[in-house]
């Protein structure tokens, strides 16, 4: 089945940093989803981007298909971003994401 | 709109009884899929409905089951408990027959004790 690798798998930055966020996988996918996990554990949506590039104010994503791998950008970062921030890939076929093991964000003030 | 919903948010339950968890999708949303989320082994596919219909079903003992009634809710029942199965379980429901964007409920944390 399809691997789904993050990293960094933890990172610590200062308020105001910017900071790059890897989800390299191991086959072609349809679907590909960012998330973060809020201290309560639900998983908000941050980006549905199977391809290309998107933006939502401080936040961006881009994925490049077909080099299999996918970034996440966090700008001018806060101390409310930190948490665990999710990629997740559709295994083809088979109605089911794929999860990496997630990067673990602490923003300090 | 209402978001996914997932009842009871929370379970302390001893091992050996059974339990059943509940999952409202998005109205208009058909999909509904379950994982399991542990700190060992993060987050893992359960099993996926569409139509009523079960279309994929993830590496768990028989013990994990599910179901969808014909208004799209979901219902996941796991029987014979074990302290293993302590986990945060998360429902997330999708609009068409292919997985497209899933959302997320809040999930339902379970203990076992």
């Amino acid at each position: 089945g399809i691997q789904v690798e993050q990293s960094p798998p933890d990172l610590i930055l200062q308020e105001g940093a910017n900071s790059t966020l890897r989800c390299n996988f191991s086959d072609s996918v349809n679907n590909l989803q960012w998330f973060h996990q809020n201290p309560w554990g639900q998983l908000i949506n941050l980006f549905y981007i199977p391809s290309g590039t998107k933006q939502n104010g401080r936040l961006s994503a881009t994925t490049v298909a077909t080099e299999r791998y996918s970034l996440l950008y966090i700008s001018s970062s806060q101390t409310t971003d930190s948490g665990v921030y999710f990629c997740a890939v559709e295994d083809s076929g088979t109605y089911k994401y794929i999860f990496g093991t997630g990067t673990r964000l602490k923003v300090l003030a | 709109k209402a978001g996914v919903t997932q009842t009871p948010r929370y379970l302390i339950k001893t091992r050996g009884q059974q339990v059943t968890l509940s999952c409202s999708p998005i109205s208009g949303h058909r999909s509904v899929s379950w994982y399991q989320q542990t700190p060992g082994q993060g987050l893992q596919f359960l099993f996926e409905y569409f139509s009523e219909t079960q279309r994929n079903k993830g590496n768990f003992p028989g013990r994990f089951s599910g179901r969808q009634f014909s208004n799209s809710r979901s219902e996941m029942n796991v029987s014979t408990l074990e302290l293993g199965d302590s986990a945060l379980y998360l429902c997330a429901s999708s609009l068409q027959d292919t997985v497209t964007e899933a959302f997320f409920g809040q999930g339902t944390r379970l203990t076992v004790v």
